[in-house]
């Protein structure tokens, strides 16, 4: 069955750029799906951060857009999360995602990493 | 604030039926955009309940149930149990925002 699994510093200094990795097993990104990040500060609620196709395409939360960069690497069968800039805001945990559905107006997250805590911090 | 409201809690004693809902607006359900929920125990990722405001993936009892009308959407749990106790979410897409949405959540505490 498909498995997620985040990976990354679990501490970002301020205005440093926050670097996260979700490698897939069990199943090859190349196949199909959406893959997606989403966070959760802490005793809040999910915040959707962007997606992207194998082919590279991406969508975006614009309220992030300006400081977020998804990427895949078909190769490693994982993609990337780049967050720049990072505030103490940007406290939370990470989680990656597959997204099915028609992307991306209807898309959902069928399987999701367990998720990896960042925290920013001096 | 999210564009999807949901009540912050709901409450129900083992068996009973509880629903949760989530409401948004023209831009996002009442535009036909599709709603789908999330059950979060606690310290663990969200977990697909229902996709497509209906459907429940593969191994989702039928206890839980969702339904959509005009700009909002429900969440149905019948017979609840202990371990329905989580935070709910529900999500879609909003063509204002031109991004996906998700619910503030609501913690469902069983009596």
């Amino acid at each position: 069955q498909v498995q997620l699994q985040e990976s990354g510093p679990g501490l970002v200094k301020p205005s440093e750029t926050l670097s996260l990795t979700c490698t897939v097993s069990a199943y090859s990104i190349n196949s199909g799906y959406y893959w997606g990040w989403i966070r959760q500060p802490p005793g809040k609620g999910l915040e959707w951060i962007g997606s992207v196709y194998h082919s590279g395409y991406t969508y975006y939360n614009p309220s992030l857009k300006s400081r977020v960069t998804i990427s895949v690497d078909t190769s490693k069968n994982h993609f990337s999360l780049k967050l720049s800039s990072v505030t103490a805001a940007d406290t939370a945990v990470y989680f990656c995602a597959r997204l099915a559905g028609v992307a991306p107006y209807h898309y959902y997250m069928d399987v999701w990493g367990k998720g990896t805590t960042v925290t920013v911090s001096s | 604030q999210s564009v999807l409201t949901q009540p912050p809690s709901v409450s129900g004693a083992p068996g009973q039926r509880v629903t949760i809902s989530c409401t948004g607006s023209s831009s996002n359900i009442g535009a036909g955009y599709d709603v789908h929920w999330y059950r979060q125990l606690p310290g663990t990722a969200p977990k697909l309940l229902l996709y497509g405001n209906y459907n429940r993936p593969s191994g989702v009892p039928d206890r839980f149930s969702g339904s959509k009308s005009a700009t909002s959407a429900s969440l149905a749990i019948t017979g609840l149990q202990a371990e329905d106790e989580a935070d709910y979410y529900c999500q879609s897409y909003d063509s204002s925002l031109s991004d996906s949405v998700f619910g503030g959540g609501t913690k469902l505490t069983v009596l």
